[in-house]
């Protein structure tokens, strides 16, 4: 079936630091892409998304390019902030599907 | 944008009792909502599919008679934990897809609930 595989956390980082959470899908079709976001006791948000090939999704600094030759998805932020810890969802859905499926989640804490 | 209310935020009850929490799409008309169960540092399991006007579809290994799903109006689906235990202490979290927004758009999540059963 469909699956998401997220790099195993936690990640834990310094202020100004560099952020990669890799993300990699095995899918029968095309799916759209996501990664969501959940800071603590809250629900998820969602980060950003890219629905095709070499879609470049962007929001609050951080950046994700749905690569279809790699099936990855990787997340990626210059300078991380202690404000960015939380816990991070790689996600797909298909087309013709209205279920999410999510990435076992990472745990991220940024340190000042 | 879309915004999903889901209360309680959080619950304490009696082993034995029932608990009801409420998602509401509070901008738009939800016709599939979808309700997970996330254990403490994993991922969110998809419990069912809540569907306006019909029954709730339930993902395999989720209890149907344990957790009641309706979804009786456009902007409301409930999940009914009955005889709670323990075991059922967990971050329950529904979403909602706007349908007037394109396929391939994110859902939008409630806060979640925090049930824990004592």
């Amino acid at each position: 079936g469909d699956s998401v595989t997220q790099m195993e956390g936690p990640v834990t980082l310094s202020e100004e630091a560099f952020l990669t959470i890799n993300c990699t899908y095995t899918a029968t079709g095309y799916p759209s892409l996501f990664w969501y976001v959940q800071y603590p006791g809250e629900g998820l948000q969602l980060l950003l998304k890219a629905t095709k090939a070499d879609d470049k999704g962007s929001n609050k600094g951080f950046e994700a390019t749905y690569r279809k030759e790699t099936t990855s998805f990787h997340l990626e932020k210059g300078s991380v902030q202690v404000s960015d810890s939380a816990v991070y969802f790689c996600a797909l859905k298909m087309d013709n599907d209205y279920k999410l499926s999510f990435g076992a989640g990472t745990t991220v804490t940024v340190r000042a | 944008g879309a915004v999903v209310s889901q209360h309680p935020s959080w619950v304490i009850c009696k082993s034995g009792t029932s608990v009801k929490i409420e998602c509401r799409s509070l901008d738009f008309q939800a016709t599939t909502m979808f309700w997970y169960r996330q254990f403490p540092k994993q991922s969110l399991m998809l419990m069912a599919t809540s569907n306006e006007g019909s029954k709730a579809t339930y993902e395999q290994g989720v209890e149907k008679d344990k957790f009641l799903i309706n979804h009786a109006s456009l902007t409301l689906s409930t999940l009914t934990v009955t005889s709670a235990h323990p075991e059922d202490s967990s971050f329950y979290i529904c979403s909602a897809r706007d349908p007037d927004r394109p396929s391939t758009y994110g859902y939008t999540f409630g806060s979640g609930t925090r049930l824990t059963v004592v």
